[in-house]
């Protein structure tokens, strides 16, 4: 079975770091670029961070750049997301995600989704 | 970058088709044929629909089709069904590995 487990979430103080880990079973991990895609509470998808098979190829959106950094190690079937100087509206269910091709400069769709893990960032 | 700008909602009774659009600009949809749609049932994780503009994954109805005219991009679906009430979301790639979403369409089926 295809899987995406994602753990690593819970509740922090503003200004704070957090690391969000994924680890994928059923796939051969290293052949797709994976993402990161986060839903605020009743709001809206918004896509985070992206990064290609191999790592050469890296995005991230204009509201977590200089603060997030995704990374991966495919020795370990793993997707990890360092956060850093997290706001509160930053709080949200982040989702980790494959791609359905292998570069983040070329990302075809979302393919396969894990269930998510609670970012909450308190005052 | 700027979301992508979607109908709040939209609806329709089954049997009947409707269409959802996307619009972007020249930076995102307008240049690149990157383009998926998702749909989201309450409490559930997103399942992609239409990727690369029009291509359906294999399990997908063929009720739903993807298009593209200059900035807009469409999602129509067709025979409606009360299982396609569900939020539906556009996502595109905007260069330099990012990529914007639609801000999502609600669809209720009468």
């Amino acid at each position: 079975e295809v899987q995406l487990v994602e753990s690593g979430g819970g509740l922090v103080q503003a200004g704070r770091s957090l690391r969000l880990s994924c680890v994928g079973s059923g796939f051969t991990f290293d052949d797709y670029a994976m993402h990161w895609v986060r839903q605020a509470p009743g709001k809206g998808l918004e896509w985070v961070s992206g990064i290609s098979w191999n790592s050469a190829n890296l995005g991230y959106a204009g509201s977590v750049k200089g603060r997030f950094t995704i990374s991966r190690d495919n020795t370990k079937n793993s997707l990890y997301l360092q956060m850093n100087s997290l706001r509160l509206e930053d709080t949200a269910l982040f989702y980790c995600v494959k791609d359905r091709g292998a570069s983040a400069a070329a990302p075809l769709a979302f393919d396969i989704w894990g269930q998510g893990t609670m970012v909450t960032v308190s005052s | 970058q700027s979301a992508l700008t979607q109908t709040a909602s939209v609806s329709g009774s089954p049997g009947q088709s409707i269409t959802i659009s996307c619009i972007g600009s020249s930076s995102n949809v307008g240049t690149f044929n990157l383009i998926s749609w998702y749909q989201q049932h309450p409490g559930k994780a997103p399942k992609v629909m239409i990727y690369e503009g029009s291509k359906r994954p294999s399990g997908v109805s063929n009720r739903f089709s993807g298009s593209k005219s200059g900035n807009t991009a469409s999602l129509t679906i067709s025979g409606l069904q009360a299982e396609d009430e569900a939020d539906y979301y556009c996502c595109s790639y905007a260069g330099s590995s990012t990529l914007v979403f639609g801000g999502g369409t609600k669809l209720t089926v009468l």
